[in-house]
């Protein structure tokens, strides 16, 4: 089936220490997306892709990093320079940056900072 | 920057009509969209508008002012399980790639 697979979907991590979030989709979209979600709250975006070798900053990038080499994976690592980074972790991926570009989302990953 | 307005929560009776609403602030437009999230769960597309008037999809519509900056969901002969969270989402700004969400509507569909 095609689709978004986001792992690990629980993560603990301690303080200080990096951790990467994967993502992957077998869909054949051009640009992926990383959202962060906390409780009760909106989608606040992290990073964007647009194409292969590019990505842009979106609203709250700081203790981010990502890259994009490959056409199907979006990685997000968060660096241990994110003060807060217990949260929901949504990666998408869409057809277009025109017309609806209807965004497909993952189940998400969760993280929790202990 | 971008930034969406909309109310915080909604409740409705099962069977009744309930509009949500959405406000919008951004330097370029490209098109409104709305998504629907379950707790716990993903969130799913629901409808896009990039030209002023009602999109309906089933029970639910969607309808834009661009002129207003602004826009609305449309939920119909509402059921239990339309209780979630809506957002609504501009893709504007400096790219059309770019898709900024407002803070959610939590729709509580009660009996």
């Amino acid at each position: 089936d095609g689709g978004i697979t986001q792992s690990p979907k629980y993560l603990f991590r301690k303080e200080g220490q990096n951790v990467t979030l994967s993502c992957e989709q077998n869909l054949n979209h051009d640009a992926m997306y990383w959202y962060r979600q906390d409780p009760g709250q909106g989608l606040r975006l992290i990073y964007y892709s647009q194409i292969v070798n590019d990505f842009q900053k979106g609203d709250i990038a700081e203790g981010y990093s990502v890259s994009r080499e490959k056409k199907e994976s979006f990685p997000l690592t968060v660096t241990s320079a994110q003060k807060n980074p217990t949260a929901f972790y949504l990666c998408a991926s869409s057809n277009s940056g025109q017309g609806a570009g209807e965004l497909f989302f993952g189940e998400g990953s969760r993280l929790t900072v202990l | 920057g971008q930034s969406l307005e909309q109310p915080s929560e909604v409740t409705a009776v099962e069977g009744a009509i309930v509009q949500i609403n959405c406000t919008y602030q951004t330097s370029g437009f490209y098109g409104l969209s709305w998504y629907q999230q379950h707790d716990g769960g993903a969130p799913t597309f629901l409808s896009y508008n990039a030209l002023d008037g009602l999109e309906e999809t089933g029970r639910f519509s969607s309808f834009l002012s661009r002129s207003d900056s602004y826009g609305y969901l449309l939920l119909q002969e509402l059921q239990m399980k339309d209780s979630a969270s809506y957002f609504c989402a501009v893709r504007g700004g400096d790219s059309s790639y770019k898709l900024i969400f407002g803070s959610g509507t939590r729709l509580l569909v009660r009996p």
